[in-house]
């Protein structure tokens, strides 16, 4: 069981938009800033958004973050075949006194 | 180009001990605070323990706590997780990562590719 809680999958057609939702609670995402990671089949995961909706460096801007009281989303414009993969969000946990991650979300794109 | 490459993985009976080694380059080692994150297979991620960037202090996830020492030789631009009676819960890739700013977050900005710890007997 996560601290923080994402929809085991999500799937969606070429070019379209599509969101990952992680949700958790007083001790996490209110008052700390979630980062987000896509890992790809075989490869190490890979920062995607920190600071609830900064992209580092390189990162397209089809991908962007945003965080609403005690939950936060990833959200994909234009999705691709290359963004197949399992998606993370992560924040710091009070309570846990250290860095948490959700279960994980499966992109499909169909 | 920042680089992390991992190493000392590999197969320990329960109840032994393993030590992992990543060796940063690319980047000013000691300007960044690093952590080990472990991936189970099949499962997601799950931080295991950080240092601050001049090694005073040290932080590990409650599964971990008292068997496992991170620590880090700026000198030598290395991170190590000695690991102590190991279990079969222990099984997992783990990922040296390293970050810049945002300590009290979870963010991971560098990530190496991995290195596999299989306990079993």
């Amino acid at each position: 069981q996560s601290v923080l809680t994402q929809p085991p999958s999500v799937s969606e057609t070429p070019g379209q938009r599509v969101t990952i939702s992680c949700s958790g609670s007083n001790s996490n995402i209110p008052t700390k800033y979630v980062s987000w990671y896509q890992q790809l089949p075989g490869l190490a995961p890979k920062l995607l958004i920190y600071r609830n909706d900064q992209r580092p460096s390189g990162v397209p801007d089809r991908f962007s973050g945003s965080k609403s009281g005690t939950s936060a989303s990833l959200a994909i414009s234009g999705v691709r075949s290359e963004d197949e993969g399992d998606y993370y969000c992560a924040a710091w946990d009070d309570s846990l006194n250290g860095p948490v991650f959700g279960g994980g979300t499966k992109l499909t794109v169909l | 180009e920042v680089q992390l490459v991992e190493s000392g993985g590999g197969l320990v009976q329960p109840g032994g001990s393993l030590r992992l080694s990543c060796v940063g380059s690319g980047f000013i080692f000691s300007a960044h605070w690093m952590s080990w994150v472990r991936q189970a297979p099949g499962k997601g991620l799950q931080w295991v323990a950080n240092v601050k960037q001049d090694g005073s202090q040290k932080y590990y996830a409650d599964s971990v706590k008292g068997r496992f020492i991170i620590s880090r030789d700026n000198a030598e631009n290395s991170l190590s997780l000695q690991m102590n009676s190991l279990t079969a819960d222990d099984t997992a890739v783990y990922f040296c990562t390293s970050s810049l700013y945002d300590f009290w977050s979870g963010r991971f900005d560098n990530w190496g590719q991995g290195t596999l710890v299989t306990v079993a007997s």
